[in-house]
């Protein structure tokens, strides 16, 4: 799997849009990009995954970039409950097990 | 419908002794994961499983062991509990890839946090 890249921390205001990027220049054409976030001390939460085209849920918007390199997990109006660990990891589907490599992550600190 | 369940959710062991952490699922999936998270750390996984009856190494195998004698448990094993083993261990679950489960993301425990001293 390909390795990721994220800032170690940031932070946003309560009711603001927190956008946090990922760098995946390495990413191969059948790696999809996913999403999780950690909220202390509890397991990993699945966000949101996607292959080339922007994607949305009722959590977040994944906006992933023409050549594939990088993506954006964008939380439109960030609560005090965002304040987690994101991991953003690129995974295989072609394979027989969802190994996934998860990195240090983002630790986003919504502020009030 | 519990999702993934780990157990114990904390231990302490003596140096040298031995224990077994069991994850339990019941959403029927067909691959279960172990991983340990060092503090500030990300995930690294221990072992997996495809299925019942099947194992496979990780990225940190080493003094652990693992088993998948039922398709809804997966137990991992200290033989000799280490200091170096203290951290937080967390097993995930996720459907094979076949259909509509290709894509499937995996489905986390809450952890158990294990301190060998």
């Amino acid at each position: 799997d390909a390795k990721t890249t994220q800032p170690t921390s940031m932070d946003c205001a309560e009711g603001r849009a927190a956008n946090l990027p990922c760098n995946h220049s390495t990413i191969s054409g059948n790696e999809y990009v996913y999403w999780y976030r950690q909220i202390h001390s509890q397991g990993p939460q699945y966000i949101i995954h996607g292959l080339k085209n922007n994607e949305t849920n009722e959590m977040a918007s994944l906006i992933i970039t023409e050549d594939r390199k990088s993506s954006t997990l964008i939380l439109p109006h960030a609560t005090l409950r965002d304040t987690a660990v994101y991991y953003c990891i690129v995974r295989v589907l072609n394979t027989n097990a969802g190994k996934s490599t998860f990195g240090d992550g983002t630790t986003l600190t919504v502020k009030p | 419908n519990a999702g993934v369940t780990q157990t114990p959710k904390f231990r302490v062991l003596k140096t040298g002794q031995s224990m077994t952490l069991l994850c339990a699922q019941d959403m029927n999936h067909e691959y279960m994961y172990w991983y340990r998270q060092d503090p500030g750390m990300g995930l690294r996984l221990i072992h997996y499983s495809v299925g019942e009856g099947t194992t496979a190494k990780g990225e940190v195998p080493d003094g652990y062991n693992v088993s998948r004698l039922k398709k809804q448990n997966f137990l991992l094993g200290l033989e000799s509990a280490a200091p170096s083993q203290t951290s937080v261990y967390f097993c995930a679950s996720s459907p094979a890839r076949t259909g509509s489960s290709y894509n499937s993301p995996l489905h986390f425990g809450n952890g158990t946090r294990l301190t060998v001293t």
